[in-house]
Formats: C-alpha cells, sequence, structure tokens
C-alpha cells in the first residue's frame, strides 16, 4: 500500500542552519506530495505541495522537489530561524477525493 | 473566509461514554474527511464524506461513525470510548468537483481526552 517514511527526530539546529529532513515513499500512481506543518498546540498547516515530477514546492524559504526516481521529496530551507520550531509532516496524496497518508512527523528545534 | 472549524476545542470524557466531534468546512468545499492524531504520532486517516455518504474509510472499528448535513457540515460520532481513542481530531476540507487536484485544508483539530 502507499506509505511515507521521514526521518526520525528530534532535530536540533542553531539558528540560520541549513535544514534538510528526509522524505521517501511508496505509492502507486502518480501522487501529489505535501509538506505540512503543526506548530505547538495547534493544527495542521500546508506548508508547500508539488503535484508531478520534478516540480519544486516552496514556501517560506522552505523547499522541496517531487523526485519520482527516487521516490523522494526532502524537505529544505537555507537558513532556519527560531520561529521555525515545530512538528513537520511529509504527506501524499491521490487527489481531493483521496485520503491524505502522513508520515510520522520530524520534530525540529531552533536554538538562539 | 472562516476556513475549516471544528468544535469543541477540548473534551473530556470517560471510558464506555459517547462523543460527538463537529466540523464546518471552508467555504466552497463539499468533502471533508477525519484524522485521528495520537500524541506523538502523524495523523491516520478515518473517513470521507462527500454528498452526505460516506465514500472511503480507514482501518477504523465501527465505533467511529459519521456524518454528513446538506451545507456539508460533518459529525463524528465515537461510541464506547476506550482509553486508546485519547487523542487530536482533525476535520479536512476540500473541493471534489472540477476535475483538478484541490488540497485538504485542515481545521485546528479536538483534542479528545478520555480518562
Amino acid at each position: 500500500g502507499n506509505s511515507v517514511t521521514q526521518m526520525e527526530g528530534p532535530v536540533t539546529l542553531s539558528e540560520e542552519a541549513f535544514l534538510t529532513i528526509n522524505c521517501t515513499y511508496t505509492a502507486t500512481g502518480y501522487p501529489s506530495l505535501f509538506w505540512y506543518v503543526q506548530y505547538p498546540g495547534e493544527g495542521l498547516q500546508l506548508l508547500l505541495k508539488a503535484t508531478k515530477a520534478d516540480d519544486k514546492g516552496s514556501n517560506k524559504g522552505f523547499e522541496a522537489t517531487y523526485r519520482k526516481e527516487t521516490t523522494s521529496f526532502h524537505l529544505e530551507k537555507g537558513s532556519v530561524q527560531v520561529s521555525d520550531s515545530a512538528v513537520y509532516f511529509c504527506a501524499l496524496s491521490r487527489g481531493s477525493y483521496d485520503k491524505v497518508i502522513f508520515g510520522p512527523g520530524t520534530s525540529l528545534s531552533v536554538i538562539p | 473566509d472562516a476556513g475549516v472549524t471544528q468544535s469543541p476545542t477540548h473534551l473530556i470524557k470517560t471510558r464506555g461514554q459517547q462523543v460527538t466531534l463537529r466540523c464546518s468546512p471552508k467555504s466552497g468545499h463539499d468533502t471533508v474527511s477525519w484524522y485521528q492524531q495520537a500524541l506523538g504520532q502523524g495523523p491516520q486517516f478515518i473517513f470521507q464524506y462527500y454528498e452526505e455518504e460516506e465514500r472511503q474509510r480507514g482501518n477504523f472499528p465501527d465505533r467511529f461513525s459519521g456524518h454528513q448535513f446538506p451545507n456539508y457540515s460533518s459529525e463524528l460520532n465515537v461510541n464506547a470510548l476506550l482509553l486508546g481513542d485519547s487523542a487530536l481530531y482533525l476535520c479536512a476540507s476540500s473541493l471534489t468537483m472540477g476535475g483538478n487536484y484541490n488540497e485538504q485544508f485542515f481545521g485546528p483539530g479536538t483534542r479528545l481526552t478520555v480518562l
């Protein structure tokens, strides 16, 4: 079945460090891929998405590229801030008619 | 646009009781999905409603049931509560019609604690 695997946390970085959170997926067909962010005590917010191979999603300095050949969708940011501290979920879906399948989440803490 | 709203925000129940959670979708959306997020885990799909019918269901027991109303709002009911039902319950809305992919928008969730 379809599934998402992402690197385990927690990840602790100093402010302005480079961030990479690895994500790989298993899916039939051509799913859309997402990164969601969950700040402490809040619901999920869509951070970025990519709907086809080689698409790059970007938002708030975060980027991820849909790599079909490696079935990956790694999240990157060049310079993290304390306000980026949150849990990040990689996810996939075949469409709004289909469920979203989430990875287990990666907790990020950014220290000044 | 109010986005997806859920009520109540927090709820405390005891084992064996029944609970109803409510969700109002984003304006213009016709599809509602429910997810359970246990502490420290990713959300797990419970079911999805479209045109007032359950269209898809995840691996949850029949104690979990739902309903969608003509105005597209939805309820999640859980009977015979267990301690393991303690979680954040998330509602997501989306638009099925149109042919193009449309993302799901999530509400803030209802935190259910079962004692």
